[in-house]
């Protein structure tokens, strides 16, 4: 089953740096996700990243602001760069394969990155 | 146009009340997932559902998917405060390629 540690859970950054957040899954996947939630608002797929190829992004993020490393199938980084008020949301890495659950297949979330900019 | 519509948005009910909360959707999905999100937290996954008709339960919570697999409901029984958080669908629209989410329903349980 697929076990994801994310860090770090929190953290809070002067406007214009950059963040990294780390993903490592504890058994090998093909597919990860990377999803932001802003406050007040439902969870937003940024990028796909599938180890070996480049990562896949979605309307509205793009790669000079939010790069992603897939070094591996079980890890993964996601930048927030020179960041501002208004990327104050929470990160959220994903994963699509083995679970514990019955269903076998299916999605894992990390516990999340709470990162609010100041 | 949101691919996963819930209802409601916001709920407040007195402890020790029933609520249902729905989530729907215009295509079939091929997995409808219930997760629980306390406020500024993670995602604590709930319950997943694939099979048209299917119904699971958990403690005081049953999830049931319709038969064609466009609707879900999550039916919380006896609610505690600890229900208390914001409750997001997702689902699976495509072969594990696409996922999205509802926009959650907020649920506020006094004592």
């Amino acid at each position: 089953s697929a076990v994801i540690s994310q860090k770090p859970s929190r953290d809070i950054c002067q406007r214009g740096t950059s963040l990294t957040i780390q993903c490592q899954v504890d058994s090998q996947v093909t597919m990860m996700f990377w999803y932001r939630q802003q406050p007040g608002q439902s969870l937003t797929l940024i990028a796909t990243a599938n180890q070996g190829s480049e990562a896949t992004y979605e309307s509205g993020f793009v790669i000079d602001k939010f790069p992603i490393s897939r070094p591996n199938l079980t890890f993964s980084t996601l930048t927030v760069s020179n960041m501002s008020p208004e990327d104050s949301s929470i990160y959220l890495c994903s994963v699509y394969g083995l679970t514990d659950r019955v269903e076998n297949y299916g999605y894992t979330f990390g516990s999340g990155t709470r990162l609010t900019v100041v | 146009s949101q691919e996963l519509e819930q209802s409601p948005q916001s709920l407040i009910v007195q402890e020790g009340k029933n609520l249902t909360i729905n989530c729907t959707s215009s295509k079939t999905l091929y997995g409808l997932y219930w997760y629980k999100q306390k406020y500024g937290e993670g995602l604590i996954f709930l319950m997943m559902l694939q099979k048209g008709g299917e119904e699971k339960s958990h403690e005081k919570i049953t999830a049931k998917l319709d038969e064609k697999k466009q609707q879900s409901s999550l039916h919380i029984t006896a609610s505690q405060p600890s229900h208390a958080g914001i409750y997001l669908c997702g689902a699976d629209i495509g072969n594990g390629q696409n996922f999205v989410f509802g926009p959650g329903t907020r649920l506020s349980v006094l004592p």
